[in-house]
């Protein structure tokens, strides 16, 4: 198993650019996410999917946007990137209720925004 | 107030001492608890579960108090390799993906 996949690993954009970030699992998992990962500020949740066609917000949603059209694939869309996004972008998904909830992490998108 | 709060440190030890970390959470329906560890902002690893009971595994041992609300993460007999960012983590019913604090910075020195 390739567990959770990531592309890119980095990723230059101009401010308004748009772009997808790419995040696969091969585990068969219900649940995939999105974090983001700032400076002494932890991870902070951007967009859950507990389904394949069911998606939902987390804590810092705004500049975002998800679709969950298969188990596998998760990707995470930035409509027009401002310099604020620039971050580490980490996908994560888990197994889901009965199995476990901790979640298993992709390398992550390093993304500056110019 | 943040939902899951940690000290960030960074701790500082001699290598063969024991450290502790505590975490507490805000949301009283919280219902599961992991300690992840991070290197050098690469991606977080689960160190491990941590249930009602305590659990232990090797070195580490882990405490949940749902009355007080808070985690901890006891490492003993320190090595240089256990230095890095460990991050507590719940997960709440009304939103099901985990929510992280900020993490406590551990540097275990020679």
């Amino acid at each position: 198993n390739a567990g959770v996949t990531q592309t890119p690993k980095f990723q230059v954009l101009k401010t308004g650019q748009s772009m997808t970030l790419q995040c696969a699992q091969d585990m068969n998992h219900e649940y995939m996410s999105w974090y983001r990962q700032d400076p002494g500020m932890g991870l902070r949740l951007i967009h859950y999917s507990v389904g394949a066609g069911i998606t939902d917000q987390g804590e810092v949603p705004n500049g975002y946007n998800v679709s969950r059209s298969t188990t596998e694939d998760f990707p995470l869309r930035l409509l027009s990137a401002a310099p604020s996004q620039t971050s580490v972008y980490f996908c994560a998904s888990s197994p889901g209720p009965g199995i476990s909830y901790e979640q298993y992490f992709g390398p992550g998108t390093r993304l500056t925004v110019t | 107030r943040k939902e899951v709060e940690q000290d960030p440190g960074p701790f500082n030890v001699p290598e063969g001492a024991t450290v502790a970390f505590n975490c507490t959470y805000s949301n009283s329906a919280s219902q599961s608890f992991f300690w992840y560890r991070q290197d050098c902002r690469k991606e977080p690893k689960l160190l491990m579960s941590v249930y009602s009971s305590g659990n232990e595994d090797g070195r580490f041992t882990a405490q949940l108090n749902r009355a007080s609300q808070y985690i901890s993460l006891l490492i003993r007999d320190s090595k240089l390799s256990d230095s890095a960012t460990y991050l507590c983590a719940v997960m709440d019913t009304g939103r099901r993906a985990l929510t992280f604090g900020s993490g406590t910075r551990l540097q275990v020195q020679p």
